[in-house]
């Protein structure tokens, strides 16, 4: 157990569902990520929030909308996807500091495997 | 963002002692080495950290020679659940700037 959490584990879902991935931390972060692994393929990283506000979209689609309501909870709404979306959904968390210094390392849920249909 | 450079794939039998080493020639002043491990269908975990010289954990050693152009990830006594995707990144420290490579399968036979 790492302290983040995401649900569900799975999910298969049609080009044209909407669904949503969660991801909780209870590590007390300030800052916290979404991450893309396709199969063989290294992380991309798709958002970061850090104290509630997105900070980084590295260019990805707007079938994929983040969502931080609070800084222990992470949502990604999922509309119209593609099959080549297919992939393991990785949530992290980390300790920003914002005053200069080390960032702490990030720590990783377990994933969301997803099937776009 | 400084590049890294570690081997695809790595063998090695249980007891052994394993290195993997990471280059990172254009490796900035300000920045840190973090290794991470990964298993299948999970996410990575962190390893060590480090800047310079060497630096021990309960898992894990770290190398880093003094022009910090390469590290050396030493994992002592590897066991079969070692098996997994080592990597190595380097950046300032901040978490926001983490790139991962394609890593380093380490495959650990019996």
């Amino acid at each position: 157990e790492t302290g983040v959490t995401q649900t569900p584990r799975h999910l298969v879902m049609g080009m044209t569902n909407k669904k949503s991935l969660k991801c909780e931390q209870h590590l007390g972060h300030n800052a916290m990520y979404w991450y893309k692994q396709s199969a063989k393929k290294p992380l991309e990283l798709m958002f970061v929030y850090n104290f509630k506000e997105q900070t980084e979209n590295n260019s990805v689609p707007s079938r994929f909308s983040p969502e931080c309501p609070n800084s222990s909870h992470l949502f990604l709404h999922l509309h119209t996807l593609q099959p080549e979306d297919s992939a393991l959904y990785l949530c992290a968390s980390s300790q920003v500091y914002q005053r200069g210094g080390r960032d702490g390392e990030q720590f990783f849920g377990p994933g969301t495997r997803l099937t776009v249909l | 963002l400084a590049k890294t450079t570690q081997p695809i794939s790595m063998d090695s039998y249980e007891g052994q002692e394993v290195n993997i080493t990471c280059s990172h020639n254009n490796i900035a002043t300000n920045d840190y080495i973090t290794w991470y491990q990964q298993f299948p269908s999970q996410g990575p975990r962190f390893i060590i950290q480090g800047y310079k010289t060497k630096v021990t954990n309960e898992v894990a050693s770290l190398f880093i020679p003094a022009d910090r152009k390469s590290s050396t990830l030493s994992l002592p006594r590897v066991s079969l659940s070692d098996t997994a995707v080592y990597y190595c990144l380097v950046g300032d420290g901040s978490a926001r700037q983490l790139t991962f490579g394609s890593g380093t399968q380490l495959t650990v036979l019996p």
